[in-house]
């Protein structure tokens, strides 16, 4: 059981340039999500699903698309890439997405380090 | 708007000593509450979690929490420190569920402990 998994771990970007960051979580969660870390910050939510075709934004959008065609995966995309968006970006799901089965324990990846120079 | 405070950046203890890393947390209506940890160069993992029930939670690796709702707070324990508990703590909160919006997950900075041998 693989769990969530992010590609790729490192990556080096030049101002302007687009990539995406994969995640595919196998647990059949319902709920998926991306975080950014950034030092003396914790984590900040960058948009979440809760399911195929059904996403929405968190506290820190702006840069950022996302899309959710299965239950498996959920790509953050870069449109252009800014030095703001240099980070360690983390990948998380969580069973269920009603009241009573999403608790909120999630499942994380072990991260991807974006630098953007 | 939830939120959540880690007043201490770093905590020291000695190997064999008991420790605590503190949380106080704001949210509409009555919290759920979580602490993760995260090891070098690794994603968080899920400690323990407070919805309902019992002020004194347990958790993984000998953990728990007290939750106080007087004082919004939400410390995490442990009577014995190991030098392998080293690592940075996250609380995070969130509000009871109300429907789409109501999933976020909002985290402290964290707080890097540091168990001396």
């Amino acid at each position: 059981n693989a769990g969530v998994t992010q590609t790729p771990k490192f990556q080096v970007l030049k101002t302007g340039q687009s990539m995406t960051l994969q995640c595919a979580q196998d647990m059949n969660h319902e709920y998926m999500s991306w975080y950014r870390q950034d030092p003396g910050m914790g984590l900040r939510l960058i948009h979440y699903s809760v399911g195929a075709g059904i996403t929405d934004q968190g506290e820190v959008p702006n840069g950022y698309n996302v899309s959710r065609s299965t239950t498996e995966d959920f790509p953050l995309r870069l449109l252009s890439a800014a030095p703001s968006q240099t980070s360690v970006y983390f990948c998380a799901s969580s069973p269920g997405t009603s009241g009573v089965t999403n608790t909120g324990e999630l499942f994380f990846g072990e991260g991807s380090r974006l630098t953007v120079l | 708007a939830q939120s959540v405070a880690q007043p201490e950046d770093q905590v020291n203890v000695a190997e064999g000593n008991p420790l605590t890393v503190k949380c106080t947390y704001s949210v509409s209506g009555n919290p759920y509450l979580f602490w993760y940890v995260q090891y070098p160069n690794r994603g968080l993992q899920f400690l323990l979690k407070y919805i309902t029930g019992d002020n004194l939670v347990k958790g993984s690796y000998g953990f728990e929490a007290e939750f106080n709702k007087s004082q919004t707070s939400f410390h995490l324990k442990k009577p014995s420190a190991l030098v392998s508990d080293s690592a940075l703590y996250f609380c995070a909160v969130r509000q009871p569920y109300s429907g789409a919006g109501s999933y976020q997950l909002t985290f402290g900075k964290g707080t890097k402990l540091s168990v001396i041998p």
